[in-house]
């Protein structure tokens, strides 16, 4: 069935570091691909999607890219920020469907 | 454009309660979902509506949950009779149309079963 597996987390990183979140996803055809951010006492907010292999998402500084070789599409982002604090969810869309990951929280210190 | 509303925010009830979840979704959206997201899960689809008629309730554990979208704008979800196992955050998305358009996810309900 189709399936989204991301890192674990937390993820604890400084002001301005690098940040990669891994997300790998089996599914069969061609699902789109999404990058949801979920702030503390929020509701999810789509971050960025791609619809097709090789395609590039992004949004605030953060990109992804639709690897179907690899089965990837994971987050990166050049200099992060406290404001960047959140759980970060990967998603695929199949038929309509929606399947999350479980979700990274991640942390960023001043 | 207003959001997803959802009510209430928190809900804290015990075991064998009834408890129920409204939400509004954004104007014009045809599509409405409902999600169950466990403490250190991500969401998982429980039911979803096109306009007022039920997609996939597939998820839906109809022994206890039930969910409708009468006039095809706003919905309830309630749960009947709630176990502890129900204690997760419900979600509430809409979306313009079914298939690859964006899902506008509301700021959800906390419920608390002790």
């Amino acid at each position: 069935g189709n399936s989204v597996t991301q890192m674990e987390g937390p993820v604890t990183l400084s002001e301005e570091a690098f940040l990669t979140i891994n997300c790998t996803y089996t599914a069969t055809g061609y699902p789109s691909l999404f990058w949801y951010v979920q702030y503390p006492g929020e509701g999810l907010q789509l971050l960025l999607k791609a619809t097709k292999a090789d395609d590039k998402g992004s949004n605030k500084g953060f990109e992804a890219t639709y690897r179907k070789e690899t089965t990837s599409f994971h987050l990166e982002k050049g200099s992060v920020q406290v404001s960047d604090s959140a759980v970060y969810f990967c998603a695929l869309n199949r038929d309509d469907k929606i399947i999350f990951g479980k979700g990274t929280r991640l942390h960023i210190l001043p | 454009e207003a959001g997803v509303a959802q009510s209430p925010r928190y809900k804290i009830i015990e075991k064998r309660q009834s408890v129920a979840f409204w939400c509004n979704p954004i104007s014009g959206h045809a599509t409405l979902y409902w999600y169950q997201q466990i403490l250190g899960q991500g969401p998982k689809l429980l039911i979803q509506f096109q306009n007022n008629g039920v997609v996939d309730d597939s998820q839906l554990p109809k022994d206890r949950f039930s969910a409708e979208r009468l006039k095809g704008v706003d919905s309830t979800l309630k749960i009947q009779p709630a176990k502890l196992e129900d204690s997760a955050v419900y979600l509430c998305a809409s979306s313009s149309l079914a298939g690859r358009a964006e899902q506008y996810f509301g700021p959800g309900t906390r419920l608390t079963v002790t």
